[in-house]
This record gives C-alpha cells, structure tokens and sequence, in this order.
C-alpha cells in the first residue's frame, strides 16, 4: 500500500490550538481525510479535503494541504479535553482503497 | 438510524478455534472492508468487498476468510492458522464509484483476545 506516515504522540494544553501533520506519498491521491477514534471505538470522518483545494475550514478545524510537498495538517482551535484521542489521516486515488497513516494520540492537558 | 453494526464487542478465543466476527449495514452501501488494529501500526486491511458474491484479499489476508452472501452483511472468520490474532477488528463500509470519495463508515469494532 502506499505510505502515510503521522507522529505517534501530541500534548497540548486546554484552550491552546493542536496541529497534527500528515505525509503522504501518493502525487495521485485525490481525497485525503481526517478521522477520529475515541477509546475502543470505531472511527468517525471528522472532514476531507479534494486535492485541488489548499485549504478547508469547519467550525474549530483547518485542514491545510501542500501537495508539493504532500504534507496535510489538522489544526485544532481552542482544543478541548473531549478532543483527546487518535487522529488518522488517510488517502484515496481511486475510492476503492483506502490508505491510513499510524494514527497520533492527542492528549490535552487540563 | 442507518450504520454498521459490529458484533460481539469483546471476543475471546481458545487456541485452535476458530471464531467469527459479524459486521452488518443497513446504509444500502455496496463496499465492505475489514481492517485489523494493532497499537501504533494504524489499520491494516484485511479484505474487502465491492459486490455481493466477490470479494478480494487486502495487505494481511493470511488466516482469515470473508463471505458476502448478502450486501448487508461481511462476516469475518479468524482461523487457527492466524497465529497472531489478538487485536481490534474493524469493519467499514461506502459507496462506490464517485460516491466512494466522501469516505468510510466505520462499525464500532470487535477486541478479539487469544486465551
């Protein structure tokens, strides 16, 4: 499979902004995502971006893509303890397949 | 509501034995995945369906078997030549073709534990 690759661990403090990094592999990805998994359940689709966008933004997340550099990043504004948990970044060229990077843990520290 | 439903939510196993692991939808989705979950390795795929009746092998495939009989249902079955089965089993569904795009939904999972 094609390789993502994120960094296991983020600590950020209550109300500071969290950024967690991606990169990918794939020039032909299409769709790149960003899931959640909270403690022993599945995960949930938090946003996407298309390929042709530089930028997305939903209430407290940005989703910023440099496909030069094949770098995508979550930031999250005012982080909150509820948004303790594994973030997946993950890509798609055809739709069919999925391709999920290792997952980072992120811990915000009241 | 429509979702995937994954069942049993915890699984234990003897040596030797097989067990199978249900995953149902109820969202009219064509595809079905099964992912398997190890700490600090992100998902792995197992296999994966795109029609009824037809079914391909993903990364780790060896030791398991999949049946899709019906579109709504993917059951996984982890045989005893599996030798490392202990994990948390994932299972997903989407559309296809253009709709495939806006992403998977993910079941709750099943922790499968070797005892």
């Amino acid at each position: 499979g094609e390789d993502v690759e994120q960094s296991l661990f983020l600590s950020v403090r209550e109300g500071d902004s969290s950024v967690i990094n991606c990169t990918y592999t794939d020039s032909s990805s299409t769709y790149l995502y960003w899931y959640k998994q909270e403690p022993g359940a599945g995960l949930q689709l938090l946003t996407y971006i298309f390929s042709n966008m530089d930028m997305k933004q939903d209430q407290r997340l940005t989703v910023l893509l440099n496909k030069k550099d094949k770098h995508l990043s979550l930031r999250i504004a005012d982080t909150q303890t509820g948004d303790s948990a594994i973030y997946f970044c993950a890509e798609s060229y055809t739709g069919n397949q999925f391709y999920f990077g290792t997952g980072t843990s992120l811990t915000v520290i009241p | 509501d429509g979702g995937i439903t994954q069942s049993p939510k915890y699984l234990f196993r003897k040596e030797g034995q097989n067990v199978t692991l249900s995953c149902e939808q109820n969202l009219n989705h064509d595809a079905m995945y099964w992912y398997r979950q190890d700490p600090g390795q992100g998902l792995r795929l197992i296999y994966y369906s795109q029609i009824v009746n037809d079914f391909q092998k993903g990364d780790i495939a060896e030791g398991y078997s999949v049946s899709r009989e019906k579109k709504e249902s993917f059951p996984l079955t982890v045989t005893s030549a599996q030798k490392n089965p202990t994990a948390f089993y994932l299972c997903a569904s989407t559309r296809t073709g253009t709709e495939a795009f806006y992403g998977y939904t993910f079941g709750s999972g099943t922790r499968l534990t070797v005892v």
